[in-house]
């Protein structure tokens, strides 16, 4: 079965740190793996995804993720968060029927 | 929104009322997608669908229908609303790659607020 873990539901950093947002992940075979962005009262936003090659994915927005496949994770970094980064991010794996199975969400919220 | 559009926006109905939601697009994408956004769950996968007349079931579809009539429309249908499926509803689509193999982005509509009373 497929499922998908964001072990916080709220992260707070300060504007200019870097921000971290995890994600872990059960699969069955290669992992397809998303982040997504929603800001108040939108939908969701695609920010970058890893499908396969380099660890390390950039995305939008500054955005770049790490893929471990022995940790089984998908952590989501931005090396210095702006305020207008604080948002609810999603973090998502698709199996090869094109399901799409998203975690619980993770608020950010950067502090001025 | 990637060409997507939900209708309605905002919808407040009775409990035992039939209620259908439509989500429209306009990127000729093969795959759509209706889940639901509640505290604590995240998104949730109601019903999806693969092509015209093509229909699969989500993780949480009891007491919900679709249908997919034409490649452009995605209607999901609450035959009798209860309580329990007031929510935020967000379509959504993503392409069918070439090769045949997973990996395309969904893009999402705005959502439809329900609320059912």
């Amino acid at each position: 079965a497929q499922s998908v873990a964001q072990p916080e539901d709220q992260v707070n950093v300060a504007e200019g740190n870097p921000l971290t947002v995890k994600c872990t992940y059960s699969v069955s075979g290669n992992p397809y793996l998303f982040w997504y962005v929603q800001y108040p009262n939108r939908g969701l936003q695609f920010l970058l995804k890893y499908i396969t090659g380099d660890n390390l994915v950039k995305g939008s927005y500054g955005f770049e993720a790490e893929f471990n496949k022995s940790q089984t994770s998908f952590h989501l970094k931005k090396p210095s968060a702006l305020v207008s980064d604080s948002a609810l991010y999603f973090c998502a794996v698709q199996n090869t029927g094109n399901q799409f199975y998203f975690g619980t969400g993770t608020s950010l919220t950067v502090i001025p | 929104d990637a060409g997507i559009t939900q209708s309605p926006r905002h919808k407040v109905t009775e409990t035992g009322t039939p209620v259908t939601l439509r989500c429209h697009q306009t990127e000729n994408h093969r795959y759509m997608y209706w889940y639901r956004q509640d505290p604590g769950h995240g998104l949730r996968l109601i019903h999806y669908s693969y092509g015209v007349k093509d229909t699969d079931k989500g993780e949480v579809s009891d007491g919900y229908s679709v249908s997919r009539s034409k490649t452009e429309d995605f209607l999901l249908t609450l035959e009798s609303a209860t309580s329990s499926q007031t929510s935020v509803y967000f379509c959504a689509i993503s392409d069918n790659p070439r090769s045949g193999r997973a990996g395309n982005e969904q893009f999402f509509g705005p959502g439809t607020r329900l609320t059912v009373l």
